[in-house]
């Protein structure tokens, strides 16, 4: 059984610049939850997407959005970056029906703001 | 809200000996309790959880936790450590109700095995 897998594993953009992740849940998972992660804020909860609907969602600025598509697979999107943008980007996956289901984690999506 | 405090940001310990990492959190609800490891460059992987039934849980490499309603705390053991579980250690929490996916992580413990 295939694993949560994000891409790309890197990036680095120019801050004022706009960027995509992306997030594939393991099949049949229907929930799909971004996190950031930095050494000064630790982890923080973004938003959580079930069924494509936002179901929850942290206290990020507007400049954070994402969406879910019907195969499950979210994206998230960050406008306008900032250098302090610059983080690991988590996402895990779960079958998102009751709330104590196992979150499953990527491997994360470095992006660098310069 | 809920919060999760480590009380240790970083614990050396040398190998074969015992550890203990400390989990407390607040909350107005009722919770469920994770730990989560996180090796250099990786994402996130869960050693175990309590949702509810018995306070001593058993996770996976030898690792264990007590929940201990009372005190609010959550503190994860292992009673001989090897150099392979060099990491950072986080405790998390999902409040009961409709937070589903919404984990409340500590600022982490980081690990080091000596030889």
């Amino acid at each position: 059984k295939a694993g949560v897998t994000q891409t790309p594993r890197y990036l680095i953009k120019t801050r004022g610049q706009q960027v995509t992740l992306s997030c594939s849940p393991i099949s049949g998972h229907r929930s799909v939850s971004w996190y950031q992660q930095t050494p000064g804020q630790g982890l923080q909860f973004l938003f959580e997407y079930f069924s494509e609907t936002q179901r929850n969602k942290g206290n990020f600025p507007g400049r954070f959005s994402g969406r879910q598509f019907s195969n499950s697979r979210s994206e998230m999107n960050v406008s306008t970056l900032e250098l302090g943008d610059s983080a690991l980007y988590l996402c895990a996956s779960s079958s998102g029906r009751t709330v104590n289901t196992e979150a499953f984690f990527g491997q994360g999506t470095r992006l660098t703001v310069v | 809200a809920q919060s999760v405090t480590q009380l240790d940001s970083q614990v050396p310990v040398f190998e074969e000996a015992p550890v203990e990492l400390r989990c407390n959190y607040s909350s107005s609800v009722s919770v469920y309790l994770f730990w989560y490891v996180q090796y250099p460059n990786q994402g996130l992987q869960l050693l175990l959880k309590y949702l509810s039934g018995s306070t001593l849980v058993k996770g996976i490499n030898g690792f264990e936790a007590e929940f201990n309603k009372s005190q609010t705390s959550f503190h994860l053991r292992k009673p001989s450590v090897h150099i392979s579980d060099t990491a950072e250690y986080f405790c998390a929490v999902v409040a009961g109700g409709t937070s589903y996916g919404k984990l409340t992580f500590g600022q982490g413990t980081i690990l080091t095995v000596h030889p």
